[in-house]
């Protein structure tokens, strides 16, 4: 099965820009489509977007068009959510998650273990 | 696109309750659905996906039904162990959008 291990915490400032990768390991790593989730504290699971490396593509939620940039590095299997001109708002808990491959069909079973991104000034 | 919807928001019932969770899809999407458990702290877990597929390693008290618009999650028996948070997802096409979640607790 895919495993997926994030970059640690940051801490940020209004107006800046925050990248928190994504590390792809076993199974399937190589071809892994690579989705972001968040979740702001106390909140629900919001989907950001996914990129699909070997093609490559990618697709935004509405939300986030234009203030995020999702891209992959095939060679490091590692995948990458930037996100620009932070707000209060974006504080919140950004998770990798895919679908490894290995038994279902469907939805996401394998998560990373979440980075917390704290905007503040 | 498509907007997903949930009832109730939470509810609290007893151990060994049978419990039912509503999820609504705007427009149709097949039987893509996908369930989760969160609990608080944790990173989401997979339960059920093709809306009635038991994930593996899934306790068999958990159950899903429905197609098209409608499709439901059932836990037959609640345990203290699925005092958490539920989320429906629709994964026929991008955006993957969650319904808002339903959280339930022991009484």
């Amino acid at each position: 099965q895919v495993q997926l291990v994030q970059s640690g915490a940051e801490v940020k400032k209004p107006g800046s820009s925050v990248k928190v990768s994504c590390k792809a390991s076993g199974g399937a790593s190589t071809t892994a489509v690579i989705n972001w989730v968040r979740q702001a504290p106390g909140q629900g699971l919001e989907w950001m977007g996914r990129i699909i490396p070997i093609i490559p593509k990618t697709d935004y939620a509405q939300n986030f068009q234009g203030r995020v940039t999702l891209t992959s590095d095939k060679s490091t299997t590692t995948a990458y959510m930037e996100l620009n001109n932070l707000r209060s708002e974006d504080t919140a808990v950004y998770y990798c998650a895919t679908l490894s491959g290995d038994g279902a069909t469907g939805g996401f079973d394998s998560w990373g273990q979440g980075t917390l991104v704290t905007v503040s000034s | 696109d498509i907007q997903m919807t949930q009832s109730p928001s939470s509810l609290s019932a007893s151990v060994g309750d049978r419990v039912t969770i509503t999820c609504r899809a705007s427009q149709g999407i097949y039987n893509y659905l996908a369930w989760y458990q969160q609990k608080p702290g944790k990173v989401p877990k997979l339960l059920i996906y093709a809306a009635s597929t038991l994930q593996s390693g899934v306790p068999s008290r958990f159950s899903g039904s429905g197609s098209g618009t409608d499709f439901t999650l059932t836990i037959s028996s609640l345990q203290p162990d699925d005092v958490a948070t539920y989320y429906c997802q629709k994964y026929n096409s991008a955006p993957f959008t969650f319904g808002p979640g339903t959280k339930v607790d022991i009484e």
